[in-house]
Parts: structure tokens; C-alpha cells; sequence
């Protein structure tokens, strides 16, 4: 059972343009959503978070957008840098929980 | 400030064999969780802990065991190793809440052959 779904293993995007990268969940009791990096050989590190109260969240390159009707959140991350290729989690949490739910990763290729 | 490390990053068992992974937390973290992330799927919860007891436990057999000593520090433990245990092992640290906002070690590699 996917709660949380990243349905595109991979993405390319050249220098300087936009990476949006996708995220799907089943589960209505996630109210805190995150993104994770992870870079080869070390483990993930984390990115950017949003609240369920919120729909935008925004630090210095990185955006994420939520559409809780639609059970979807998106990163964006403009201008992408080659720096940024690196495997993205997407994951959920629900508040008193201890436990994490990440999807299965998108692995981002930033091209100079 | 000292992050969260693990040891050792590589290991090879073969099956039925018994492995400990070590786990040292971000200083003045008191929560460690441990992931499991096999090859192309995302990190699963195996389970957490916050002041040396179990603090919730996802979907791993008994076999899969832990500990938290006074100093936070961690360890994973997992008997009767199966091939389907090789995978990267997490370890995060964290003050205890639930926002999700972890601090990973690298990894370890467990290869069970």
C-alpha cells in the first residue's frame, strides 16, 4: 500500500530552467508534508517542509505547492543549478505519529 | 557540532547469520529512528526511539530489534538474516515531535548473500 506516490522516477532538465517534481498521497491524516535530497553515497538530507494549513512554501530556490483536494504536492526549483541532481523524496507525516512515509524517489539530472 | 553517524558503511552477512548496526545521534538529539531503503524504493520506518524505550514500530518482523542507550546512541539489530534484508540501513536523529524534519546518517550497506 503507496500512501505516498512518485510516479516519475526520473526527470532532466537543463541549467537555468524550472524542475517540477511530483507528489501524490492517499492518506488524509498526513497534515505535515516533506522533501528530502539525497545525494550518492550519503544518506538524505532534509529540504523543505509545508504544514496541511498551508498551500505554498517557499526558501530561496525551492517551492513547494500543496493541492489538498487533490492529494498533491509539487517541488519546484527554479533556476535549477547542476548541484541540484540528486534523488528527491517526497514524504508524510501525521501529527502524534512517529513515522515517516516517503515515496519511492525522482531522481533529478540538472544538464549544464 | 558533531552529525549522525553509522557504522560500519559496508557489510556483507550470509543467510541466517545475526548483524548489529551502530548508530551515533546529532548531539543533543534525543530520538532515533531506523530506516530501511532497499534497492530503488524510499526509506521505510522500522522503528524509533526516544529515551532508551521503542516509541512505535513499522511493518518488520521481531527479528529486527533495537536499542537506545543513555547517551542516545543506537543500535540495529536483525537475526536470522534473509536475502531480502540486504538494503541501506538508516539512521536518523531527531528531538522528539513530529514534524518529520530528520537528521540522516549515511548509511549502512548490508549485503546478505
Amino acid at each position: 500500500d503507496q500512501q505516498v506516490k512518485q510516479n516519475s522516477p526520473s526527470l532532466s532538465v537543463q541549467e537555468g530552467r524550472i524542475s517540477i517534481l511530483n507528489c501524490d498521497y492517499t492518506n488524509s491524516m498526513f497534515d505535515y508534508f516533506l522533501w528530502y535530497k539525497k545525494y550518492p553515497a550519503e544518506g538524505p538530507t532534509f529540504l523543505i517542509s509545508i504544514s496541511s494549513i498551508k498551500d505554498k512554501n517557499e526558501d530561496g530556490r525551492f517551492t513547494v505547492f500543496l493541492n489538498k483536494s487533490a492529494k498533491h504536492l509539487s517541488l519546484h526549483i527554479v533556476p535549477s543549478q547542476p548541484g541540484d541532481s540528486a534523488v528527491y523524496f517526497c514524504a508524510a507525516i501525521w501529527s502524534g505519529s512517529e513515522k515517516l512515509v516517503f515515496g519511492k524517489g525522482t531522481k533529478l539530472t540538472v544538464n549544464p | 557540532e558533531t552529525g549522525v553517524t553509522q557504522s560500519p558503511t559496508h557489510l556483507i552477512k550470509t543467510r541466517g547469520q545475526q548483524v548489529t548496526l551502530r548508530c551515533s545521534s546529532q548531539s543533543g538529539h534525543n530520538t532515533v529512528s531506523w530506516y530501511q531503503q532497499a534497492l530503488g524504493q524510499g526509506p521505510q520506518f522500522i522503528f524509533q526511539y526516544y529515551r532508551e524505550e521503542e516509541n512505535g514500530r513499522g511493518n518488520f518482523p521481531p527479528r529486527f530489534s533495537g536499542l537506545q542507550f543513555p547517551n542516545y546512541s543506537s543500535e540495529l539489530n536483525v537475526n536470522a538474516l534473509e536475502l531480502d534484508d540486504s538494503a541501506l540501513y538508516l539512521c536518523a536523529s531527531s528531538l522528539q515531535q513530529s514534524t518529520g524534519e530528520l537528521f540522516f546518517g549515511e548509511g549502512s550497506r548490508l549485503t546478505v548473500l
